[in-house]
């Protein structure tokens, strides 16, 4: 069974720093064709892609926050690890992690997400 | 690429069949998802390649189109699929865009 889970602060003071951390089980980031990506939806609104890593550690990341983000990946751990620099109260979402089998492309499992709260 | 779904809100009757639009502002090929995600819940992926249905999703669900161009059928309504519905593209990335989202209600 596939499953993966978001864990990170729920409250954050603006300009910190915010690290969240995907744990996944049932599949392997280091040697089959997977991917992991950060997706985040702010109450109320749309679903916005954050950042992707792949198997073979090639990154990728939403151009308008590409200064604030990186991503990482433990194989070790299973673990999937999001920072965004510099938070705004416009970055209080839920923000979920998601595997891509890289064949399709879609996000095929979702975390049950994590909410954050920017605000002092 | 800009996703926009059509209608915002779609009012529907349970038993009568619902239609949502999806238009890509460039080809995406048939590189398009559609998520179902009810209130409180992470996304549930429902279609990929514009017209497959992902494991478990039953057959009322049905996705066609290509291009720029998308529409996902639910045949006949069910009490459970009310619920806020996106369209994604995965062919021109990154960002892998969604769209703002269909919410289908009774």
């Amino acid at each position: 069974q596939v499953t993966l889970r978001e864990s990170g602060p729920a409250l954050v003071k603006p300009t910190q720093t915010l690290t969240l951390t995907c744990t996944f089980s049932g599949f392997s980031l280091s040697t089959s064709e997977m991917c992991v990506s950060w997706i985040r939806q702010p109450p109320g609104k749309a679903l916005e892609w954050l950042a992707r890593i792949d198997w073979d550690d090639d990154k990728y990341y939403n151009t308008s926050l590409r200064t604030r983000l990186t991503i990482s990946k433990d194989t070790s751990k299973n673990q999937v690890v999001l920072t965004m620099t510099n938070l705004d109260p416009v970055d209080t979402a839920t923000y979920y992690c998601a595997r891509m089998p890289h064949y399709h492309g879609a996000f095929d499992i979702w975390g049950q997400g994590t909410v954050v709260t920017v605000s002092s | 690429i800009v996703m926009t779904q059509s209608p915002a809100t779609l009012s529907v009757s349970p038993g009568e069949r619902a239609t949502l639009s999806c238009r890509a502002s460039q080809s995406v090929s048939n590189n398009l998802a559609w998520y179902q995600q009810k209130p409180g819940q992470a996304p549930r992926l429902l279609i990929y390649g514009a017209s497959t249905r992902a494991t478990g999703i039953p057959a009322r669900f049905s996705g066609s189109g290509s291009g720029t161009e998308f529409t996902l059928t639910i045949s006949s309504l069910q009490s459970e699929d009310f619920a806020v519905y996106y369209c994604q593209q995965y062919n021109n990335w990154p960002p892998e865009t969604f769209g703002q989202g269909t919410k289908v209600e009774i």
